[in-house]
């Protein structure tokens, strides 16, 4: 079974900043895709990112990236000029290429501060 | 193109009673899910199907029925609430052969049990 863990539970940052959000999971499949969904207050579901474990290049959506080291089995989410609107949970998702499941972290509570 | 729509929003059940969560796509999306999200816990997979007349187990399914008679709908029932099942409800639904397994997101339900 897939794991993934979160282990920053609450994270800080000031608008204009840059933050990292640390997502590592375990897997013993080759192929799989990765996510990171941000949940703002609404509670509303939205993907923020997502990577091809077989793609080597980092995913970039405009002000956000993410690091994939797959040996490492690690995938941080970085978040460029932070945004009053930013300010949600975040969550980091794996799937397996094979399959519908989607498993999630905990999450990470991150703030914006003005 | 309503994508996945959830009723009802909000939900207050006593103990013992029964009730259906509803969710509805209109994508033609072969692959529909439920998922619960518990504060600390991020979301867990109750019960999927990958078709109609299909379903099957996730990781926490006890307490919860499914069934999948259309393409479009997929009720989750709560045959007999417990306090235990207070909690935010999501419904999710992908195409099969989607790119990146994407899965879209209902808006999700709350329920509370007394």
């Amino acid at each position: 079974a897939q794991t993934v863990t979160q282990s920053q539970p609450e994270m800080s940052v000031q608008e204009a900043e840059t933050v990292t959000l640390s997502c590592t999971y375990d897997t013993s499949e080759n192929n799989y895709y990765l996510f990171w969904y941000k949940q703002p207050p609404s509670r509303q579901m939205i993907l923020v990112i997502r990577q091809e474990a077989y793609k080597q290049q980092n995913a970039t959506e405009n002000r956000f990236s993410v690091n994939f080291q797959k040996a490492a089995k690690s995938f941080s989410l970085k978040i460029s000029d932070s945004q009053l609107g930013d300010t949600a949970m975040y969550f980091c998702a794996f799937s397996g290429a094979g399959s519908y499941q989607l498993t999630f972290g905990k999450g990470t509570k991150l703030s914006v501060i003005p | 193109n309503a994508g996945v729509t959830q009723t009802p929003k909000f939900q207050v059940l006593k103990t013992g009673q029964s009730m259906t969560l509803q969710c509805a796509q209109d994508m033609n999306h072969e692959y529909m899910s439920w998922y619960r999200q518990d504060p600390g816990m991020g979301l867990r997979l109750i019960h999927y199907s990958v078709g109609a007349g299909i379903t099957d187990q996730g990781e926490v399914p006890n307490g919860y029925n499914v069934s999948r008679s259309t393409t479009e709908d997929f009720p989750l029932r709560l045959l007999s609430a417990a306090p235990s099942q207070t909690s935010v409800y999501f419904c999710a639904s992908m195409r099969r052969g989607a790119s990146y397994n994407e899965q879209f997101f209902g808006p999700g339900t709350r329920l509370t049990v007394l």
